[in-house]
Order: C-alpha cells, then sequence, then structure tokens
C-alpha cells in the first residue's frame, strides 16, 4: 500500500461548483498534513496546513480523520485559476523525518 | 530575492556523464532537501540536511547519487555516470526546521532543475 494515495483525476468541473479531493495515508503515526499546489511546469507551493479540528482558508476547507486516515480538501465557488495540481502531504512521527507526497489530484476548471 | 534558487534550470546531458545541480536555500532555513518528480508523480523523496549534516537517505538514491552541503549554506546533488531514467525534474526545498510553531516542517521549493539525459 503506498504511504500517500490519491485520485489522479482529472476532475473537470465547470466555474462556480464545489469539488472535493480525498487523500489517505498509510502511516497512523503521521503528525502533519498539508495540501500543496502545483501548477504546471511550475514548484509545489503550500496550499494550507491541515489542523485535527479542520480549517478553512476562504474557499478552502481541510479536515482530517485521523480514525480512517484521510484527508480532504473542499474548494468552494471554483475558479478558473484553481486549475491545478493538488498534492496531498504527510510528515510521519515528529521526528526528523522527511514529508511524503501523494502523487496529486488534476483539476481542470473550466468556463 | 529571498526564497529559493535552483541552478542550472535544465541541464541536457549524455549517458554516461556527471550532472551536478546546485541549491541555495532561503538563508534563516537549516533544513534543506531534495525531491526528484516525474511527469504524472508527485515529489519522491531523495534526502535532507539539517545544517551540514545529512540526516536520512532515501533507498531511491543510489551509490550514484551524492549530496552534500558542506557549510550549513548551499547544497549540491551530483549523479555520477547517469542513465536515462535518472531523468527528472530535482527539487530543492528548505524549511526553518527548528520550533514547534505550525510552520516549522513546511517546504518551500525551487523552481527546480530539469535533468534530460539522452
Amino acid at each position: 500500500r503506498k504511504e500517500v494515495e490519491q485520485d489522479p483525476g482529472p476532475f473537470n468541473v465547470p466555474e462556480g461548483a464545489t469539488v472535493a479531493f480525498n487523500c489517505t495515508y498509510s502511516n497512523s503515526a503521521s503528525q502533519s498534513f498539508f495540501w500543496y499546489r502545483q501548477d504546471c511546469r511550475k514548484e509545489p507551493k503550500l496550499l494550507m496546513s491541515v489542523y485535527s479540528s479542520g480549517n478553512e482558508d476562504g474557499r478552502f476547507t481541510a479536515q482530517l480523520n485521523r480514525a480512517s486516515q484521510y484527508i480532504s480538501l473542499l474548494i468552494r465557488d471554483s475558479k478558473l485559476s484553481d486549475s491545478a495540481t493538488y498534492l496531498c502531504v504527510v510528515k510521519h512521527g515528529s521526528g526528523n523525518t522527511p514529508l511524503v507526497f501523494g502523487k496529486g489530484t488534476r483539476l481542470s476548471v473550466i468556463a | 530575492d529571498t526564497g529559493v534558487s535552483q541552478d542550472p534550470r535544465h541541464k541536457i546531458t549524455k549517458r554516461g556523464q556527471n550532472v551536478t545541480f546546485r541549491c541555495d536555500p532561503i538563508s534563516e532555513h537549516n533544513r534543506l532537501y531534495w525531491y526528484r518528480q516525474t511527469l504524472g508523480q508527485g515529489p519522491e523523496f531523495l534526502t535532507y540536511f539539517q545544517n551540514e549534516a545529512q540526516l536520512e537517505k532515501s533507498r531511491l538514491l543510489s551509490d550514484r547519487f551524492s549530496a552534500e552541503r558542506p557549510k550549513g549554506s548551499f547544497s549540491t546533488l551530483e549523479i555520477q555516470r547517469t542513465e536515462q531514467g535518472d531523468s527528472a525534474m530535482y527539487l530543492c526545498a528548505s524549511s526553518p526546521g527548528q520550533g514547534l510553531f505550525s510552520g516549522a516542517n513546511v517546504l518551500t521549493f525551487g523552481a527546480g532543475s530539469r535533468l534530460t539525459v539522452l
């Protein structure tokens, strides 16, 4: 089982739609969780951290379910500029362990 | 520019040649990471440094790969006797790494060095 799994998509949605991505992780000792965004031929950039109680940043909401070991990202009122690949990222443990990236979920928002 | 810088941005080489990539992290960040990314995949961890100490290496990092961070500032990643399978984007990232604040583990990536092995 891969450490971090995501549906690769693509998700093709119209402008204004709400879209949700899920991600599962295999290591129950994982401590930190993030969503990164990667535009075509660009480097990944932090979109948001994911906190245990769930958190929201404008149109973006992230949730964590430790019991089921999954993380979700909800995007409301999709914009054309949201088109990108969304990478689920997990850090195993609290020590000197690196971040593990999923393969990413590709989103295309269509006018 | 206070971001992460990588050089060169593109490198085309013939199989069997050696290549070296350089990364200059954000100056106040003491952790530096190397990742590799191929088309349709997420970044795969290669190795990372805390200051000048190399703390972890992935099994992906064969004996042909070596990374250094001699003074705890910039880092180099060398690939010897390149193979076509080494063709990828090599991403460097840095993070503060210290402290319990939520941003300690957040990675800031450079634009990457794209390697093509012919």
